[in-house]
């Protein structure tokens, strides 16, 4: 899978947007890009993953650059408890039967002050 | 539906015992993974399952780690003859037959070595 490159850390205000960047420019075709996090002491929490369009969930938007060497992750209003690593992560689709097997890099640190 | 179990939570070992770690998948669940997390460290793949069957062990030491997923009961991982260097949190996702979905991970297993 090709690798991906995510700043160490992001701050934010409660209540404000998070943009969290991820660049991937050796990106296949059939590569889908995957977010997790993952809170203090617990395991990593599946937040959103896309192929092209951009998607959105109840946890978070997911925005797909055209070429899609690079997407964005948007936490609309941050709360305390979006304090987080923030995982990037590329999937080749074609992996259909190993979905679980991830190659974590060492993410984005997200500090949410009050 | 219970998430991914894993027990226990927090695991003491002095060196030169033994370890195991259990995972209960989620139901409907056919896929296991076990991935490690050093102090301070990304999350490592170690090993991926499906019933009876090793798939992938790309991830695991040669030595003293071991896993398994009988047809009946949890995930297994053994680790024999611990070492201070063991000391981590070990997480266990489990996912279904099929892709382009998720992984859902427990909340881990502390190991300490003493």
């Amino acid at each position: 899978d090709a690798k991906t490159t995510q700043p160490n850390s992001m701050e934010s205000n409660e209540e404000e947007p998070v943009h969290l960047p991820c660049n991937h420019s050796t990106i296949s075709g059939t590569d889908y890009i995957h977010w997790y996090r993952q809170l203090p002491s617990q395991g990593p929490e599946y937040v959103i993953h896309g192929l092209t369009s951009n998607v959105n969930n109840r946890m978070a938007s997911l925005a797909i650059a055209e070429d899609r060497k690079s997407s964005t992750l948007i936490l609309h209003r941050a709360t305390l408890r979006d304090a987080a690593v923030y995982y990037c992560i590329l999937r080749d689709q074609r992996s259909t039967d190993s979905w679980g097997k991830l190659q974590f890099g060492a993410g984005t640190q997200v500090v949410v002050t009050p | 539906n219970a998430g991914v179990m894993q027990n226990p939570r927090h695991l003491v070992r002095r060196r030169g015992q033994e370890a195991r770690l259990r995972c209960s998948p989620m139901k409907g669940h056919s896929h296991v993974y076990w991935y490690r997390q050093l102090p301070e460290e990304g999350l490592k793949f170690m090993v991926y399952l499906q019933k009876e069957n090793i798939i992938d062990e790309s991830g695991m030491p040669k030595e003293r780690f071991s896993a398994e997923f009988p047809k009946e009961g949890p995930s297994i991982l053994r680790i024999q003859q611990v070492v201070r260097g063991d000391s981590a949190a070990y997480f266990c996702a489990s996912s279904p037959k099929g892709g382009n979905t998720e992984a859902f991970f427990g909340q881990g297993t502390r190991l300490t070595v003493v």
